[in-house]
């Protein structure tokens, strides 16, 4: 089983809609969760963080965290095209390094 | 947000050459800094992860002394990929987390640095 595990999609949904993303993850005791986004060729760059359970609101993204099931996902509400691109789950897991999952790629239909 | 720059962001080299690439914490101090490698369409991959004045530590299955990583300072990380050949064409991205002031399990990415070995 791997430690961070997402589905790889593609998701896809029609512009206006709401994307929903998920993630599961195998370490009880990781504290700190974060969602990344990775446009093709570029670097990923952090979309949110959350610490606590329940919903964590920034903008158009939630982050929603439930450390009883494991597992984080994120709310895109009227999703973009400009949102395509491969969504990366993260957990810290108590390394050094922060423990990425192989990421969702998101396609937003115009 | 706390910026990584990386320079270049792009090379290419002949087979057999050596090429550094610098990762720097800009308005932060980076207690660490990873350098990941990601080839097309695939996920990211770790490398290795350096704290300032310390040796690095590999990812299992990376040649340490083909990928040879100095952290200088709390602000700057080398990566040098030694005697480059064409399998080393990747895109390297490296990442850094901050001490206090920034979060300190943030991992913060420079854009990356596309390499192509001809």
């Amino acid at each position: 089983q791997k430690e961070v595990e997402q589905n790889s999609g593609p998701l896809s949904v029609p512009e206006g809609a709401i994307a929903s993303l998920n993630c599961t993850y195998s370490d009880r005791g990781s504290q700190s969760f974060f969602w990344y986004r990775q446009y093709s060729g570029k670097s990923p760059e952090l979309i949110m963080s959350i610490y606590s359970n329940g919903d964590k609101e920034d903008g158009r993204f939630t982050a929603q965290l439930n450390k009883a099931s494991q597992y984080v996902s994120l709310l895109i509400r009227d999703s973009q095209p400009s949102d395509s691109a491969t969504y990366l789950c993260a957990v810290d897991t108590g390394r050094r390094a922060l423990t990425f999952g192989s990421g969702t790629r998101l396609q937003v239909q115009p | 947000g706390a910026v990584v720059s990386q320079h270049p962001s792009w090379v290419i080299c002949k087979s057999g050459t050596s090429v550094k690439i610098e990762c720097r914490s800009l308005d932060f101090q980076a207690t660490t800094m990873f350098w990941y490698r990601q080839f097309p369409k695939q996920s990211l991959m770790l490398m290795a992860t350096s704290n300032e004045g310390s040796k690095a530590t590999y990812e299992q299955g990376v040649e340490k002394d083909k990928f040879l990583i100095n952290h200088a300072s709390l602000t700057l990380s080398t990566l040098t990929v030694t005697s480059a050949h064409p399998e080393d064409s990747s895109f390297y991205i490296c990442s850094a987390k901050g001490l206090a002031g920034r979060s300190t399990d943030t991992q913060y990415f420079g854009p990356g640095t596309r390499l192509t070995v001809l």
